[in-house]
């Protein structure tokens, strides 16, 4: 069984460019979740995709959007970078909604200048 | 609002003593703990969980106490061990929204040798 994978490690991007961010669940893992972690502060729950879907949101603008696949890989979207995007982008998948237990990939380094 | 808050930034114990990481909790719904240990460059691990119904759950090295009346949970660590050096959160599901964690802002442990 693989773990949770994500990528790329690092990335750098100036103002007002878009991003996107790759993550691989575990194998039977459909929910995904995304979490956003400032230097300093414990990860923010951006969204949730279950089953492909939306299914809860953070208190993030519109421009941080998802997709996840049928393949249990998903990707992190965020429009119009601002400075305080940079941060450790983290995704966590579980076997499903009800699990309490999440399983965290390495995270991609985001640095907006 | 920081629903789950880790007041200690960080701690220093000598090697084969005992840490104790402290977390406290603002919302009385939350039914269930969990912390997560976290290495440089790597995601979060989930190291021990603690259901509302008990007080008391022990993982070898690791216990985690919990005090619903002062909304405080306690990870102790015994004996401590250098490989224990980490940033450790503790976190908790909403179960109001996606099932998604609120985490604490971490304690940096450092195991001295």
């Amino acid at each position: 069984e693989t773990g949770v994978t994500q990528s790329p490690t690092h990335l750098i991007k100036t103002r007002g460019q878009q991003v996107t961010l790759r993550c691989s669940s575990q194998s039977g893992h459909n929910t995904v979740s995304w979490y956003q972690q400032a230097l300093g502060q414990g990860p923010q729950f951006i969204f949730q995709y279950y089953r492909e879907e939306e299914n809860g949101r953070g208190n993030f603008p519109p421009r941080f959007s998802g997709l996840q696949f049928p393949n249990y890989s998903s990707e992190l979207n965020v429009n119009a970078l601002e400075l305080d995007d940079s941060a450790l982008y983290l995704c966590a998948s579980r076997p499903d909604r009800a699990a309490d237990t999440q399983y965290f990939g390495p995270g991609t380094r985001l640095t907006v200048l | 609002d920081q629903q789950v808050k880790q007041n200690s930034p960080s701690l220093s114990v000598q090697e084969g003593r005992i840490s104790i990481l402290n977390c406290d909790y603002t919302n009385s719904m939350f039914d269930y703990f969990l912390w997560y240990k976290k290495y440089p460059a790597e995601g979060p691990t989930f190291l021990i969980s603690i259901s509302s119904i008990k007080d008391k759950n022990e993982d070898g090295r690791f216990t985690v106490f919990l005090n619903k009346s002062a909304k405080h949970l306690s990870l102790h660590i015994v004996p401590s061990q250098p490989g224990d050096s980490a940033v450790y959160f503790c976190a908790a599901p909403d179960r109001t929204g996606a099932n998604n964690l609120f985490f604490g802002t971490g304690t940096r442990l450092t195991v001295i040798p």
